[in-house]
């Protein structure tokens, strides 16, 4: 069974400029996540998909972070403009169904802004 | 929000030895689940224990959960130097959309 697929593993940019990370589910997940994981801490949840519609974005700052995932499958994750302490790790995770307890993460992709 | 707090933040230990972490968490629960991850590298999924159980084991983890104090432990025996990675409790919190709130981890080094 192939795992979650995350591209690209590592980017470097320049703040305010735009970023986006791209993440493909293991097959059959319902349910998608995406993290941040900043150096020396823990996955924060941005955003959960259920299929194609948001079951939480309550921790995505929302002027400058977007995510989709229109057809229920592959998602995108955006940040437009970037600053300096978006630097970290942003993980995709994804899990059978809401219901269902093991998420299974992607290799995540690591993102410097200098 | 975080919600687990990892005690120690770091453990270095001699390859053999026992290695324990511990997790304490704010709010009622469904379950508790650790992860690993290596450096550089995703996570992976460890063990899970419901709110009604106590003790599981898996291998050579062995966790704990007492859910009157709000804490969980992680033993690993024998340890190897492949067992050299950060270790995270992630709470499945009972309130709340979200699924899993993990903690700040613990840095764990397996010296050969």
């Amino acid at each position: 069974e192939a795992g979650v697929a995350q591209s690209p593993r590592y980017k470097i940019i320049e703040k305010r400029q735009s970023v986006a990370f791209w993440c493909n589910p293991i097959s059959g997940h319902a349910t998608l996540y995406w993290y941040q994981q900043i150096l020396g801490q823990g996955p924060k949840l941005l955003i959960q998909f259920q299929n194609n519609g948001v079951v939480d974005d309550s921790q995505l700052p929302k002027d400058r972070f977007s995510a989709e995932r229109l057809k229920g499958v592959d998602s995108t994750l955006k940040i437009q403009p970037a600053k300096l302490e978006d630097s970290a790790v942003y993980l995709c995770a994804s899990s059978l169904d809401r219901e269902t307890d093991t998420q299974y993460f992607g290799p995540g992709t690591r993102l410097t802004v200098l | 929000s975080q919600q687990g707090e990892e005690d120690p933040q770091a453990l270095s230990i001699q390859e053999g030895e026992n290695a324990t972490m511990n997790c304490s968490y704010k709010t009622s629960i469904n379950n508790l689940q650790w992860y690993r991850q290596n450096s550089g590298r995703g996570l992976v999924h460890l063990i899970l224990i419901r709110s009604n159980e106590r003790e599981k084991h898996s291998g050579r983890l062995r966790v704990t959960l007492d859910t009157s104090k709000k804490s969980s432990s992680l033993l690993i025996t024998a340890s190897r130097a492949a067992d050299t990675a950060s270790y995270f409790c992630a709470t499945d919190p009972i309130q709340g959309a979200q699924k899993l709130v993990f903690g700040q981890g613990t840095r764990l080094t397996i010296n050969p």
